[in-house]
């Protein structure tokens, strides 16, 4: 199993370009994730997805939007990037309540 | 408003001695709490997840505990190696039922 997976490892996109970042899980779990991470401010939430077909607002959702294409693939979009948007993303999934979550490596994204 | 509070500082130690990291949070009614670790450059890997109706939990060289009545929680690496040299996060259940949210995680160097 590759567990939580995440492209591309590494962006860099210019003010105002949009960009996907994809995720994907083998572990059949309900529940996914993103967060982003900046140095002292740990690790805060942006959407999440209890389940296939929902998805809800987590701390900092605002400039992102969500899909959960399906169970296994749940991805998020800048539409215009602004230099704010530069942190590191994890994608995270987690098969039920009380359970843990599994993230995947990160995408580093530095906008310009 | 909510707030997971963990030590900002660094936590050096020397190996063999016993490390204790502390989340404080305010404002919570936790069903449960996890634990995380995080090395450079990677995602959080869970450690230890603890119910608000257990006072400890233990697996291996680790140990949590969980005090719903001072609000904090603790963690103790026991006889400690420098391959323990990470951040620690730890993380409290939102209680919607499917979010967590993250203290900013505790930096610890375990020095030969």
């Amino acid at each position: 199993n590759a567990g939580v997976t995440q492209t591309p490892k590494f962006q860099v996109l210019k003010t105002g370009q949009s960009m996907t970042l994809q995720c994907a899980q083998d572990m059949n779990h309900n529940s996914m994730y993103w967060y982003r991470q900046d140095p002292g401010m740990g690790l805060r939430l942006i959407y999440y997805s209890a389940s296939e077909g929902t998805t809800d607002k987590g701390e900092v959702p605002n400039g992102y939007n969500v899909s959960r294409l399906n169970k296994r693939e749940f991805s998020l979009r800048l539409e215009s990037a602004a230099p704010s948007q530069t942190s590191v993303y994890f994608c995270a999934s987690m098969a039920g309540l009380e359970e843990t979550q599994y993230f995947g490596p990160g995408t580093r994204l530095l906008v310009l | 408003s909510q707030k997971i509070e963990q030590n900002s500082e660094a936590l050096n130690i020397q190996e063999g001695k016993t490390a204790t990291l502390t989340c404080n949070y305010t404002n919570y009614s936790p069903a449960y709490l996890q634990w995380y670790r995080q090395d450079p450059g990677r995602g959080p890997v869970f450690l230890l997840l603890i119910r608000e109706n257990e006072k400890e939990k233990r697996k291996e060289r680790l140990k949590v505990t969980f005090d719903t009545t001072l609000k904090q929680s603790l963690f103790h690496i026991t006889a400690s190696q420098p391959a323990d040299s990470a951040t620690y996060l730890c993380a409290l259940d939102v209680r919607s039922g499917y979010a967590l949210n993250f203290g900013k995680g505790t930096s610890l160097l375990v020095t030969p």
